[in-house]
This record gives structure tokens, C-alpha cells and sequence, in this order.
């Protein structure tokens, strides 16, 4: 049990469907990040936020929309997705300044 | 081209061998190198940490070097088990404070077999 739960794991929606993924930590850690993990890609960053104040998004699309309503918690919104965004969406936790992150098990999309 | 890149991108091994996987990386400078392993439908999980400095950190039976003159780094599995089937992702940070910069390797998938 690594400390960050993600609900739900696995997930299929329509392109014109409006869905969330839900991540929460029990860690006490004060960064949250939404990561995207494509078939034989890098994870790709999305998004950091650092004492719930957002402080990175990498280019994401605007269909894609988190929210870090405390420390421990983390949303992200989805509306209107793509086929091509079809993935294993991870949540990763830590102390700021670049301290070990602790994954969830992540949320696998399907677009269809 | 990725700043970290992993060698192979797969491996098969048997039950009780040694192995050994590599990670080459531009990103410099850096404070610190991790490897991480996936297993299947999970979240990835530190095995080890490396400073710029260290050259060997020690996990059971995971040790990885670092090697900061030729940017490389190794993780060496030894006596491998069923449960080592799994990726392993080698993440570099820049040195750069006050940013968020996790550098992801591709990862190589390792299956020890029976």
C-alpha cells in the first residue's frame, strides 16, 4: 500500500461524456501530480500542484481540468475527450523540492 | 530524443539468473537519479535513490550504480524471483530548484520465467 488511493481503475466514456478521476493521499505530502502513461512513451507530466496551488501544466488541453481542493486530495475533470486519450492516468505525491513521489495505481482510460 | 534513454526495452530471463539494465541520461546537471518498478495495472515504486555523488545503492537484491562522468546508470537484479517481472524506469532531476522536473525514462520491461 503505497498511501495514494486513485479511484475509479478503470474507466470507459464516450467522446461527448464528462467524467472524473479522484486521487488521495494519506502521506501528508504537500505536491500532488496527474501523470499520463501511453504504450512505450515516458510518463508525460500534466500537471503539479505544490501547497494546492497549481505550478505546473505542461501544455495539456483545455478537456483536461484538475482541481486540488486540499493537500490531500486531487481531481481531474474530463469533458469532451479523443480517442488518443486512451491511457493510464497516475497520481503521484511528495514533498516539494523534489522529493521521492509515490504513486497511486492509477485510473485506465478507454475513449471510445 | 528522450534526455533519459533505457537499454533493452525488454528481457527475458529465468527464475535464479542475474541481470543487468542500463539507463543513459543527458540531463545535467542533476541532483538525483531514481529507478523505479511498474508492475502490471499498478503505479510505479522507488527502489532506489542516487545522488550525484554516490556511485552503489543497495535494495535486497536490487543495486544500482551511477556512473556521473559517463551518464550512465545501472540496476543489477540478482537471484531473480517471479515477482522481478515487471518495468523499471530510470528517473533523472535536473538540478534546477523550485521546479517539479521528474524526467521519465521508456522503461524496460523484465520477464523472469519459470
Amino acid at each position: 500500500e503505497t498511501g495514494v488511493t486513485q479511484t475509479p481503475r478503470h474507466l470507459v466514456m464516450g467522446m461527448t461524456n464528462k467524467k472524473s478521476l479522484k486521487c488521495e493521499q494519506h502521506l501528508g505530502h504537500n505536491a500532488m501530480y496527474w501523470y499520463k502513461q501511453s504504450a512505450k512513451k515516458p510518463l508525460e507530466l500534466m500537471f503539479v500542484y505544490s501547497l494546492e496551488e497549481r505550478v505546473e501544466n505542461n501544455s495539456v488541453p483545455s478537456r483536461f481540468s484538475p482541481e486540488c481542493p486540499n493537500s490531500s486530495h486531487l481531481f481531474l475533470h474530463l469533458h469532451t475527450l479523443q480517442p488518443e486519450d486512451s491511457a493510464l492516468y497516475l497520481c503521484a505525491s511528495s514533498y516539494t523540492g523534489q522529493g521521492t513521489q509515490y504513486f497511486g495505481p492509477g485510473t485506465r482510460l478507454t475513449v471510445l | 530524443k528522450n534526455q533519459v534513454e533505457q537499454s533493452p526495452q525488454s528481457l527475458i530471463i529465468l527464475e535464479g539468473k542475474n541481470c543487468t539494465l542500463q539507463c543513459n541520461y543527458t540531463v545535467s546537471p542533476f541532483s538525483n537519479l531514481r529507478w523505479y518498478k511498474q508492475d502490471t495495472g499498478r503505479g510505479p515504486v522507488s527502489l532506489t535513490i542516487m545522488t550525484f555523488s554516490e556511485n552503489t545503492k543497495s535494495n535486497g537484491r536490487y543495486t544500482a550504480t551511477l556512473d556521473a562522468d559517463t551518464k550512465q546508470s545501472s540496476l543489477h537484479i540478482t537471484a531473480s524471483q517471479l515477482s522481478d517481472s515487471a518495468s523499471y524506469i530510470c528517473v533523472v532531476s535536473p538540478t534546477t530548484s523550485g521546479t517539479y522536473k521528474y524526467i521519465f525514462g521508456t522503461g524496460t520491461r523484465l520477464k523472469v520465467l519459470a
